[in-house]
């Protein structure tokens, strides 16, 4: 079993949809969690960062951590073409190296 | 603007020989790592160093080798051992000691011909 797992999709959602992406993790000790955004043939960025349990939100993005569940997930609202994209979950603990899902890509069609 | 800069973009590698992709940052990181990605698949980890003249093996290190002689650099040489070697190669930097996630680059297609 990974200890990171991710839906890869591909989703495929009408524009101005609110898009749902999930991870699980089975590593208890995983403290921070992130999202990645990577567009075809680049490097992913970071989209969104979270310490611990909780929501955060920027701008159209929401991030959610239930640590009591081992499960992660991004939300978009207002979902435009531009968010079309492979997305990436990544979670570690303490200063250790990430651990990635395997990534969701996503097409919002307009 | 600090950042990681990867070369070529596109490589192209004749059956039998040993390439070399580039890595180089100005973020001040200590810690960088290399990557492949193949269509469908999410990231591996190839090689990894957290300071200068040390480096460890990811879960895919058979076939690749590194250097890191200079904090800025980290360059991955794709050897003629490695069987299938045509995927994208990402570099990555971060800090140690902190978690603040990684920086990427923009990549490297490494085809073989």
């Amino acid at each position: 079993q990974k200890e990171v797992e991710q839906d890869p999709g591909p989703l495929s959602v009408p524009e101005g949809a609110i898009v749902s992406l999930n991870c699980t993790y089975s590593n208890s000790a995983f403290q921070y969690f992130m999202w990645y955004r990577q567009y075809s043939r680049k490097g992913p960025e970071l989209l969104m960062y979270t310490y611990s349990s909780g929501n955060k939100e920027d701008g159209r993005f929401t991030a959610q951590v239930d640590k009591s569940s081992k499960y992660i997930s991004l939300f978009i609202r207002d979902s435009q073409p531009s968010d079309s994209a492979t997305y990436l979950c990544a979670m570690s603990q303490g200063a250790q190296k990430l651990v990635f899902g395997q990534g969701t890509r996503l097409t919002i069609n307009p | 603007d600090g950042g990681i800069t990867q070369s070529p973009k596109y490589l192209f590698r004749k059956e039998g020989q040993n390439v070399t992709l580039s890595c180089e940052q100005n973020l001040n990181h200590d810690a960088m790592y290399w990557y492949r990605q193949d269509p469908g698949q999410g990231l591996r980890l190839i090689y990894y160093s957290q300071i200068v003249n040390d480096f460890q093996k990811g879960d895919i290190a058979e076939g690749y080798s590194v250097s890191r002689e200079k904090k800025e650099s980290f360059p991955l040489t794709v050897t003629s051992a490695q069987k299938n070697p045509t995927a994208f190669y990402l570099c990555a930097s971060s800090q140690t000691g902190v978690n603040y996630g990684y920086t990427f680059g923009s990549g490297t297609r490494l085809t073989v011909v």
